[in-house]
């Protein structure tokens, strides 16, 4: 089974940028539909947007647009999340959750998840 | 676009079946058969447990199933057991190219 493999936890600072990257054990990144799903403390899940890798066309949810940035780099297997302008409640883990063939518009695979503290 | 609703907590007692509803409208769980619904234990990664409304991933059982009528999907868990106290979310297709979650259901097992 194919896991999606996040990197570490940050602690940021508000008004800066963070970077989280995402890269399947094992596996093609271009098989997946990668999507990026945060979850505050105590809160819920929030689809943040996603990415066709093998083609690079991106969807970003409307309260993200103009903040987020989602790539993927085919010669490391790797997509990563940009998010700028950060203040504390973008505090959250942030998963990476990737789509496969079959799966139509669902989460199949996911991501350990990364925690980005986001504080003065 | 708002997320989906769905009831904030629900109980069972062990061999029970209950059922998780989830609210949208006409323009997301109303016009495509592309909800899911997903399982998270505290501090885990969730896991997909229905797609399309009602089919299962390899490897879930068959005690959860899923259903959807009008603008409403439901997820059933029969025979309850104690590992399936968890939170629990369904996700549908928002159109276009975007997806909406619900705000979860913490189904604690008596």
């Amino acid at each position: 089974q194919v896991q999606l493999v996040q990197s570490g936890a940050e602690v940021t600072k508000p008004g800066s940028s963070m970077k989280v990257s995402c890269t399947p054990s094992g596996g093609s990144l271009t098989r997946y539909t990668i999507n990026w799903v945060r979850q505050a403390p105590g809160q819920g899940l929030e689809w943040m947007g996603s990415i066709i890798p093998s083609i690079g066309l991106t969807n970003f949810a409307q309260k993200f647009q103009g903040r987020l940035s989602i790539t993927a780099d085919e010669s490391t297997n790797t997509a990563y999340l940009d998010l700028s302008s950060l203040r504390s409640e973008d505090t959250a883990v942030f998963y990476c959750a990737g789509q496969s063939p079959g799966t139509a518009n669902a989460f199949d695979v996911w991501g350990q998840g990364t925690l980005v503290t986001v504080s003065s | 676009q708002s997320a989906l609703t769905q009831s904030a907590s629900v109980s069972g007692s062990p061999g029970q079946a209950i059922t998780i509803s989830c609210t949208g409208t006409s323009v997301d769980v109303g016009s495509y058969n592309l909800v899911s619904w997903y399982q998270q234990h505290p501090g885990k990664a969730p896991k997909l447990l229905i797609y399309e409304v009602t089919k299962r991933p390899s490897g879930v059982s068959d005690r959860f199933s899923g259903s959807k009528s009008g603008n409403t999907a439901s997820l059933t868990i029969s025979g309850l057991q104690a590992e399936d106290e968890a939170d629990y979310y369904c996700c549908a297709y928002g159109g276009p190219n975007t997806m909406l979650f619900g705000g979860g259901t913490k189904l604690t097992v008596l």
